[in-house]
């Protein structure tokens, strides 16, 4: 079974500023990957980050980098120099490579302030 | 750049009709998904196809929801009769099967913003 928990509902960050948003992750297979998507409050659900369980090194795309602890669990989402239009919902997701399963978490609101 | 397909973008209806999506995956794409979210709340698995075979719907509310992806390419969702709780947006994602868990690619459509009045 695969669990997500995001355990931050909201998060306020003022523009410039770097931001973490937490990821904890309970998974049975040794096999798996994580995601980040944001989804703004038109709906769509954009993929910001992957990460795969066998790398060894933390992803980085741009601006938001995946903080990888494996031995923790832990799948943080790290935005530097947050941007206004930065403010949306925030989802970290699992993967299971044996099924192909995919689960979310519930969430954090971000906002980005001037 | 390839996307997933989904139709319609919003749909109102009266509850105890009946209601239907569309989906189309990202050509290739093996496996795909169909997610409920309620407003404010993650995205709900509801069924995972992988070609055109069905391999969980175990959250499908099966007495009211059916999915089918008969040649192994589009997807349709249906509810009937729909009730005011399934008011939500319907996503559907596709990935290119055991490599997008691998990869990491995955993408989803625009979602069908349901309204049942």
């Amino acid at each position: 079974a695969q669990k997500i928990t995001q355990t931050q509902p909201g998060m306020f960050v003022q523009e410039k500023e770097a931001v973490t948003l937490d990821c904890t992750y309970d998974t049975s297979d040794q096999s798996y990957g994580l995601f980040w998507y944001k989804q703004p409050s038109s709906g769509e659900m954009i993929f910001l980050i992957y990460q795969g369980s066998y790398d060894e090194q933390n992803a980085t795309e741009g601006r938001y980098s995946l903080n990888f602890q494996k031995a923790r669990k832990s799948a943080n989402l790290v935005i530097s120099a947050s941007q206004l239009g930065d403010s949306a919902m925030y989802f970290c997701a699992i993967i299971s490579y044996n099924t192909d399963k995919l689960i979310f978490g519930t969430g954090t609101r971000l906002q980005v302030f001037p | 750049e390839a996307e997933v397909a989904q139709s319609p973008r919003y749909k109102i209806t009266e509850k105890s009709q009946a209601v239907a999506f569309w989906c189309d995956p990202i050509s290739g794409h093996a496996t795909l998904y169909w997610y409920r979210q309620i407003l404010g709340q993650g995205p709900e698995l509801l069924v995972q196809f992988q070609d055109e075979s069905v391999v969980d719907d175990s959250q499908l509310p099966k007495d009211r929801f059916s999915a089918e992806r008969l040649k192994g390419v589009d997807s349709t969702l249906k509810i009937q009769p729909a009730e005011l709780g399934d008011s939500a947006m319907y996503l559907c994602a596709s990935s290119p099967g055991l490599a997008g868990g691998l990869t990491g690619e995955l993408f989803f459509g625009e979602g069908s913003r349901l309204t049942v009045l």
